[in-house]
């Protein structure tokens, strides 16, 4: 079965400090990977999704990058943090599929937080 | 992508069926509709999905009519732990864009 993983779980950084947070998906091949913030009480903002290795579609202009060095592998980064990074950030990956909407498994998320 | 707009908020008390509908005017004909719930802290889950007509699984059911421009999720005899936020999602094979999502609070 597939299973999705991010770590850490929870961060506290200081603003100015670098970001990475990473996510692995097992058991699937070729999937669409995706990066969601959700800041508190709100929905969820995509912030970057990727189709394939090196591959990254932006959504929200914003000083994150986000990077697949391997096909199941999707890093999000940042070389300064500002205090609105602060949030819920979720990894979700799909089937690769063109036929139809395939539906997005998430994982556990990291809580970050700006100090 | 197509918008959606759904109720920001739904009490209901417990072993009530729950309706919740989310408008969709601009769906595209290859769009799908799905529908996800999220818990505090965790990411959402997937729950149930539709293209027209009705759909229906263990946990709930989809009515979605001809013209597709409204989808109702329905949650049968609800329990305590089915407060949560449901999103409903439409998009195409790439990616979707997640509405504000419904908070259901259910109550004893």
């Amino acid at each position: 079965s597939q299973t999705i993983h991010q770590w850490p779980a929870t961060l506290v950084q200081p603003v100015g400090s670098p970001l990475s947070l990473e996510c692995t998906v097992e058991g699937t091949s070729n999937p669409n990977l995706y990066w969601y913030r959700q800041a508190a009480g709100r929905g969820l903002q995509l912030l970057f999704y990727s189709v394939g290795i090196g591959q990254i579609s932006s959504e929200v202009p914003q000083n994150l990058s986000a990077s697949r060095p391997q096909d199941r592998q999707f890093i999000l980064s940042s070389k300064k943090l500002l205090l609105s990074d602060s949030g819920f950030y979720l990894c979700a990956w799909s089937v690769l599929g063109t036929e139809r909407n395939q539906p997005q498994h998430f994982g556990d998320g990291t809580r970050l937080s700006i100090l | 992508l197509a918008k959606t707009t759904q109720p920001i908020s739904m009490d209901s008390y417990e072993g009530q069926e729950v309706n919740i509908t989310c408008s969709h005017n601009n769906i595209a004909t290859n769009d799908y509709i799905t529908w996800y719930q999220q818990f505090p802290s965790q990411g959402p889950r997937f729950i149930i999905q539709g293209y027209k007509t009705k759909v229906t699984n263990e946990v709930a059911s989809l009515f979605i009519p001809a013209d597709r421009k409204s989808s109702t999720l329905s949650l049968p005899r609800v329990s305590l732990s089915d407060t949560a936020v449901y999103y409903c999602l439409v998009g195409g094979y790439q990616k979707v864009t997640f509405g504000t999502g419904t908070k259901l609070q259910v109550i004893p």
